[in-house]
């Protein structure tokens, strides 16, 4: 199965900053889905097919990459995105997650 | 709006069969897409277990092939997942999520349900 490593654990950042994590696989994926999830609540569709916003989502984020290396960016970080993100692939079954970068606000 | 409902019981013994209801509202299950079941353990990782598609068709991931059983009631629009002899280590929260065909993208989520056996 292919494994998802995603960097780093944990991001601290203050408002108004400028932030990247990644997401590698073990092998080419043909894209990478992203998910938000905060506590006590299910994991939010963020984006997908590498790069797409989902209905909702605030243009500060974005996401690219290919092949094994996929990123989301936050161009100015605000109170509110202080979650986890998660990768996914979709590529080959079984379908696998990230474990997870925390982002968390100054 | 599309909306999931897992149920089913909180407690399960070792060795025993996990079984869980997803109750959809607002979709037929039958029109399209795939319906799935995703766990996500204490400290958080996360596992795809499997899906039905609205075709009947089913898929699973191949460390749970031989004990994950999903169907499904067209009338009620539910779907269910069935896991055999489980152990302590599937100490979950319980997803089922509606999945694209062809992307496997999660756009919906039920709550949850947490599952712990013991």
């Amino acid at each position: 199965q292919i494994v998802l490593s995603q960097s780093p654990a944990i991001l601290s950042a203050s408002p108004g900053e400028k932030v990247t994590m990644t997401c590698r696989a073990s092998s080419d994926v043909r894209y990478m889905h992203w998910y938000q999830q905060k506590p006590g609540s299910s994991p939010e569709p963020w984006i997908y097919a590498t790069s797409n916003l989902a209905s909702g989502v605030p243009p500060r984020f974005s996401g690219g990459g290919s092949g094994t290396s996929y990123s989301l960016t936050i161009s100015r970080v605000e109170a509110e995105d202080a979650a986890t993100y998660y990768c996914q692939q979709w590529s080959s079954n079984p379908f696998t997650f990230g474990s997870g970068t925390k982002l968390e606000i100054k | 709006d599309v909306q999931l409902q897992e149920s089913g019981p909180g407690l399960v013994k070792p060795s025993q069969s996990l079984s869980l209801t997803c109750t959809v509202t607002g979709y037929s299950i039958t029109s399209d897409y795939a319906w799935n079941w995703i766990r996500q353990f204490p400290g958080n990782k996360m596992e795809w277990m499997g899906y039905i598609r609205s075709s009947g068709s089913t898929s699973y991931s191949p460390s749970l092939k031989s004990r994950i059983s999903i169907t499904r009631d067209t009338s009620k629009n539910q779907f269910f997942l069935q896991l055999t002899s489980v152990t302590t280590e599937e100490t979950a929260t319980y997803y089922c999520a509606r999945g694209s065909t062809a992307t496997a993208w999660f756009a919906y989520w039920g709550q949850g349900t947490q599952v712990t056996v013991s």
